[in-house]
């Protein structure tokens, strides 16, 4: 089955303008998290949001976790044109350690100055 | 900050040739991971690793495939006779044992087979 599945697939912004990400997934998870991928480079950890949580901010990211719809959404508000890059969330379905981490395809973001 | 570390950042080979990918995860980490992203698609777990010896593999991990701690502080990923379809960025991950969830990527290596 997939999981993570994000949309949009693509999004183009002003800078300043906020920036909202959605993801589904379809199994039930332990945690989500979401990674940025600036264009061939490495994924940077942003944030981690439990299954028993239903919001969390970082700075000026804010995610939301809906089990019930099996949904998550990122908000990045206020962007800069450094926030151009790719977004992927990944779910951890497991309550064990060291789990694999089942990533979407990830929504490309572009932040114009 | 501690980083995850990777090299090469670039390697070209012939099909059936061997390559070893080598990682450097975060020091206090336990865990360790291999991941693949063929060019224009997902990010695909491959293998994961704890206390010397694999815990968890994907379909794509096959006989091919094997992965290493030689020291306290290397983790490669060796391909014994590449294919045209082992051609991607292979990311290696580490996470921590307090915070088992979060897992640390490297700036990956991209891999061309010929």
């Amino acid at each position: 089955s997939q999981q993570g599945e994000e949309d949009p697939q693509a999004l183009s912004i002003q800078e300043g303008e906020n920036a909202t990400m959605n993801c589904s997934y379809k199994t039930s998870i332990n945690n989500l998290q979401w990674y940025r991928q600036n264009s061939g480079r490495g994924l940077v950890h942003l944030i981690l949001i439990r299954s028993n949580e239903r919001e969390k901010h970082s700075g000026r990211l804010r995610v939301t976790l809906d089990t019930s719809k099996k949904s998550s959404s990122l908000l990045i508000t206020a962007s800069r044109a450094a926030d151009t890059a790719s977004y992927f969330c990944a779910t951890d379905a497991s309550w064990n350690a060291g789990n694999m981490l089942t990533f979407g395809g990830g929504t490309r973001l572009m932040v114009k100055p | 900050e501690p980083e995850v570390t990777q090299t090469p950042s670039h390697q070209v080979t012939q099909m059936g040739q061997e390559v070893i990918l080598r990682c450097v995860p975060i020091s206090n980490h336990l865990y360790f991971y291999w991941y693949r992203q063929i060019l224009g698609q997902k990010v695909e777990f491959l293998v994961s690793f704890y206390n010397n010896e694999i815990s968890e593999k994907s379909e794509i991990f096959d006989d091919q495939f094997s992965v290493e701690r030689p020291d306290g502080s290397n983790f490669t990923l060796k391909i014994r006779s590449t294919k045209l379809e082992d051609s991607a960025m292979y990311f290696c991950a580490s996470s921590d044992p307090g915070r088992e969830e979060t897992q640390y990527f490297g700036p990956g290596t991209r891999l061309l087979v010929l």
